[in-house]
Protein backbone atom coordinates (compact mmCIF):
# COMPACT_ATOMS: atom_id res chain seq x y z
CA UNK A 1 0.00 0.00 0.00
CA UNK A 2 1.28 2.92 -1.17
CA UNK A 3 0.80 5.90 1.58
CA UNK A 4 2.66 8.90 -0.64
CA UNK A 5 1.55 8.99 -4.32
CA UNK A 6 2.92 11.26 -6.92
CA UNK A 7 0.75 9.86 -10.10
CA UNK A 8 2.46 11.98 -13.11
CA UNK A 9 6.10 10.64 -13.44
CA UNK A 10 6.80 13.54 -15.56
CA UNK A 11 6.12 17.25 -16.32
CA UNK A 12 7.29 19.46 -18.94
CA UNK A 13 6.43 23.43 -18.75
CA UNK A 14 8.23 26.09 -20.15
CA UNK A 15 10.48 28.70 -18.71
CA UNK A 16 8.79 31.45 -16.86
CA UNK A 17 6.00 29.40 -16.67
CA UNK A 18 4.35 28.15 -13.66
CA UNK A 19 4.76 24.78 -12.64
CA UNK A 20 2.91 22.78 -10.12
CA UNK A 21 3.94 19.03 -9.04
CA UNK A 22 0.94 17.13 -6.78
CA UNK A 23 1.17 13.96 -4.30
CA UNK A 24 -1.46 12.49 -2.57
CA UNK A 25 -1.36 10.52 0.88
CA UNK A 26 -3.38 7.70 2.40
CA UNK A 27 -2.29 8.16 6.23
CA UNK A 28 -4.34 10.72 7.78
CA UNK A 29 -1.10 10.21 10.63
CA UNK A 30 1.29 12.10 8.47
CA UNK A 31 1.45 15.50 10.35
CA UNK A 32 4.74 16.92 8.31
CA UNK A 33 5.50 17.27 4.89
CA UNK A 34 8.77 17.29 2.70
CA UNK A 35 9.51 17.96 -1.30
CA UNK A 36 13.02 16.83 -2.27
CA UNK A 37 14.58 17.94 -5.46
CA UNK A 38 17.42 15.05 -6.95
CA UNK A 39 19.53 15.69 -9.95
CA UNK A 40 21.19 13.05 -11.62
CA UNK A 41 23.67 10.89 -9.86
CA UNK A 42 23.28 13.19 -6.64
CA UNK A 43 21.67 12.41 -3.71
CA UNK A 44 18.10 14.14 -2.49
CA UNK A 45 18.31 18.02 -1.81
CA UNK A 46 15.96 19.34 0.73
CA UNK A 47 13.13 21.53 -1.27
CA UNK A 48 10.56 22.86 1.29
CA UNK A 49 8.63 21.62 3.50
CA UNK A 50 4.97 22.08 5.84
CA UNK A 51 3.08 21.40 8.62
CA UNK A 52 -0.18 20.19 8.84
CA UNK A 53 -1.24 23.16 10.76
CA UNK A 54 -0.89 24.91 7.86
CA UNK A 55 -2.23 24.97 4.87
CA UNK A 56 0.71 26.99 2.42
CA UNK A 57 4.31 27.54 2.99
CA UNK A 58 6.09 29.95 0.78
CA UNK A 59 10.45 30.00 0.10
CA UNK A 60 10.85 32.27 -2.95
CA UNK A 61 10.15 30.80 -6.22
CA UNK A 62 8.90 27.78 -4.27
CA UNK A 63 5.10 27.52 -2.82
CA UNK A 64 3.44 24.18 -1.00
CA UNK A 65 0.07 23.97 -0.56
CA UNK A 66 -1.08 21.48 1.53
CA UNK A 67 -5.11 20.31 1.21
CA UNK A 68 -6.11 18.15 4.26
CA UNK A 69 -9.32 17.39 4.06
CA UNK A 70 -8.43 15.93 0.20
CA UNK A 71 -5.17 14.06 1.49
CA UNK A 72 -3.44 16.41 -1.39
CA UNK A 73 -0.41 18.64 -1.57
CA UNK A 74 0.87 20.33 -4.18
CA UNK A 75 4.31 22.57 -5.05
CA UNK A 76 4.41 24.86 -7.11
CA UNK A 77 7.40 27.11 -8.91
CA UNK A 78 6.91 30.35 -10.25
CA UNK A 79 8.84 31.13 -12.27
CA UNK A 80 10.00 27.95 -13.80
CA UNK A 81 13.68 27.91 -14.97
CA UNK A 82 15.67 25.21 -16.61
CA UNK A 83 18.03 24.51 -13.75
CA UNK A 84 14.97 23.63 -11.93
CA UNK A 85 14.86 20.87 -14.14
CA UNK A 86 15.11 17.28 -11.59
CA UNK A 87 12.85 15.09 -9.77
CA UNK A 88 10.84 15.99 -7.58
CA UNK A 89 10.07 13.44 -4.59
CA UNK A 90 6.59 14.53 -2.14
CA UNK A 91 7.91 12.62 1.45
CA UNK A 92 6.45 12.09 4.50
CA UNK A 93 7.68 11.15 7.95
CA UNK A 94 6.21 8.03 9.29
CA UNK A 95 4.62 8.36 13.38
CA UNK A 96 7.41 5.67 14.42
CA UNK A 97 10.41 6.55 16.41
CA UNK A 98 12.76 6.74 13.88
CA UNK A 99 10.54 8.84 11.93
CA UNK A 100 11.44 7.36 8.69
CA UNK A 101 10.42 9.23 5.29
CA UNK A 102 7.90 7.38 3.30
CA UNK A 103 8.83 9.04 -0.31
CA UNK A 104 6.18 9.35 -3.51
CA UNK A 105 7.61 7.80 -6.76
CA UNK A 106 8.71 11.00 -7.58
CA UNK A 107 7.80 13.54 -11.15
CA UNK A 108 10.85 13.94 -13.86
CA UNK A 109 10.22 18.10 -14.24
CA UNK A 110 12.09 19.34 -17.77
CA UNK A 111 11.60 23.22 -17.71
CA UNK A 112 12.58 24.32 -21.33
CA UNK A 113 14.06 27.35 -22.56
CA UNK B 1 31.51 20.30 5.17
CA UNK B 2 29.39 18.45 6.78
CA UNK B 3 27.42 15.83 5.36
CA UNK B 4 27.49 12.24 4.59
CA UNK B 5 29.73 10.18 2.68
CA UNK B 6 29.04 6.75 1.14
CA UNK B 7 31.62 4.33 -0.91
CA UNK B 8 31.85 3.23 -3.22
CA UNK B 9 30.13 5.68 -5.41
CA UNK B 10 29.59 2.39 -7.87
CA UNK B 11 30.13 -1.05 -7.87
CA UNK B 12 29.76 -3.87 -10.44
CA UNK B 13 29.53 -7.31 -8.14
CA UNK B 14 28.82 -10.73 -9.40
CA UNK B 15 25.83 -12.50 -7.66
CA UNK B 16 26.33 -14.84 -4.80
CA UNK B 17 28.94 -12.42 -3.68
CA UNK B 18 29.30 -10.01 -0.25
CA UNK B 19 29.34 -6.63 -0.55
CA UNK B 20 29.05 -4.23 2.62
CA UNK B 21 28.15 -0.17 1.19
CA UNK B 22 29.68 2.17 3.77
CA UNK B 23 28.13 5.30 4.89
CA UNK B 24 29.65 8.12 7.49
CA UNK B 25 28.03 10.92 8.80
CA UNK B 26 29.69 13.97 10.75
CA UNK B 27 26.26 15.82 11.85
CA UNK B 28 26.19 13.68 15.28
CA UNK B 29 22.48 12.72 13.96
CA UNK B 30 20.94 9.79 16.30
CA UNK B 31 19.02 8.17 13.23
CA UNK B 32 20.56 6.86 10.24
CA UNK B 33 18.66 5.52 7.06
CA UNK B 34 19.21 3.32 4.00
CA UNK B 35 17.14 3.33 1.14
CA UNK B 36 16.79 2.35 -2.53
CA UNK B 37 16.16 4.18 -5.42
CA UNK B 38 14.24 2.30 -8.85
CA UNK B 39 12.21 3.86 -11.52
CA UNK B 40 9.16 4.20 -11.15
CA UNK B 41 9.21 3.30 -7.03
CA UNK B 42 10.76 6.39 -5.39
CA UNK B 43 13.37 5.84 -2.48
CA UNK B 44 12.16 2.72 -0.61
CA UNK B 45 13.33 2.30 3.41
CA UNK B 46 16.07 -0.91 3.91
CA UNK B 47 16.50 -0.56 7.37
CA UNK B 48 16.45 2.08 9.58
CA UNK B 49 18.24 3.07 12.79
CA UNK B 50 17.03 5.11 15.81
CA UNK B 51 20.87 5.85 17.62
CA UNK B 52 23.96 3.79 17.80
CA UNK B 53 23.12 0.33 19.02
CA UNK B 54 19.91 -0.09 17.99
CA UNK B 55 18.43 -0.83 14.22
CA UNK B 56 14.57 -1.83 12.43
CA UNK B 57 13.65 -3.20 9.20
CA UNK B 58 12.11 -0.63 6.69
CA UNK B 59 9.96 -2.14 3.76
CA UNK B 60 12.61 -4.10 1.42
CA UNK B 61 15.09 -5.63 4.23
CA UNK B 62 15.22 -9.32 2.33
CA UNK B 63 18.95 -9.78 1.70
CA UNK B 64 19.93 -6.65 3.41
CA UNK B 65 21.47 -6.48 7.14
CA UNK B 66 23.28 -3.55 8.97
CA UNK B 67 24.80 -2.49 11.91
CA UNK B 68 25.37 0.67 14.41
CA UNK B 69 28.13 0.24 16.30
CA UNK B 70 28.63 4.20 16.81
CA UNK B 71 26.91 7.30 16.10
CA UNK B 72 28.48 7.99 12.98
CA UNK B 73 28.56 4.76 10.63
CA UNK B 74 25.87 3.15 9.10
CA UNK B 75 27.27 -0.25 6.61
CA UNK B 76 24.98 -1.72 4.35
CA UNK B 77 26.00 -5.58 3.77
CA UNK B 78 24.67 -7.75 0.88
CA UNK B 79 25.67 -11.19 2.41
CA UNK B 80 24.71 -12.62 -0.88
CA UNK B 81 24.03 -10.78 -3.84
CA UNK B 82 21.33 -11.01 -6.39
CA UNK B 83 20.76 -9.11 -10.16
CA UNK B 84 17.21 -7.47 -8.13
CA UNK B 85 19.47 -5.79 -5.94
CA UNK B 86 20.65 -4.05 -8.79
CA UNK B 87 19.82 -0.56 -7.78
CA UNK B 88 21.16 3.22 -6.61
CA UNK B 89 21.53 3.39 -2.24
CA UNK B 90 21.24 6.18 -0.57
CA UNK B 91 22.44 6.58 3.17
CA UNK B 92 20.71 9.42 5.00
CA UNK B 93 20.65 11.03 8.71
CA UNK B 94 18.13 13.04 10.67
CA UNK B 95 18.62 14.75 13.76
CA UNK B 96 14.44 14.61 13.98
CA UNK B 97 13.71 17.82 11.96
CA UNK B 98 15.73 17.99 8.82
CA UNK B 99 17.22 15.18 6.63
CA UNK B 100 20.32 15.09 4.77
CA UNK B 101 21.34 12.55 1.95
CA UNK B 102 24.20 11.02 0.84
CA UNK B 103 25.62 11.13 -2.85
CA UNK B 104 24.37 7.38 -3.33
CA UNK B 105 26.08 4.52 -4.52
CA UNK B 106 24.71 2.94 -7.59
CA UNK B 107 25.33 -1.22 -7.53
CA UNK B 108 25.15 -3.25 -10.44
CA UNK B 109 24.46 -7.33 -9.67
CA UNK B 110 25.66 -9.42 -12.56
Amino acid sequence: DQQVKQNSPSLSVQEGRISILNCDYTNSMFDYFLWYKKYPAEGPTFLISISSIKDKNEDGRFTVFLNKSAKHLSLHIVPSQPGDSAVYFCAAPGTGSARQLTFGSGTQLTVLP
Amino acid sequence: IAGITQAPTSQILAAGRRMTLRCTQDMRHNAMYWYRQDLGLGLRLIHYSNTAGTTGKGEVPDGYSVSRANTDDFPLTLASAVPSQTSVYFCASSDGHGYTFGSGTRLTVV
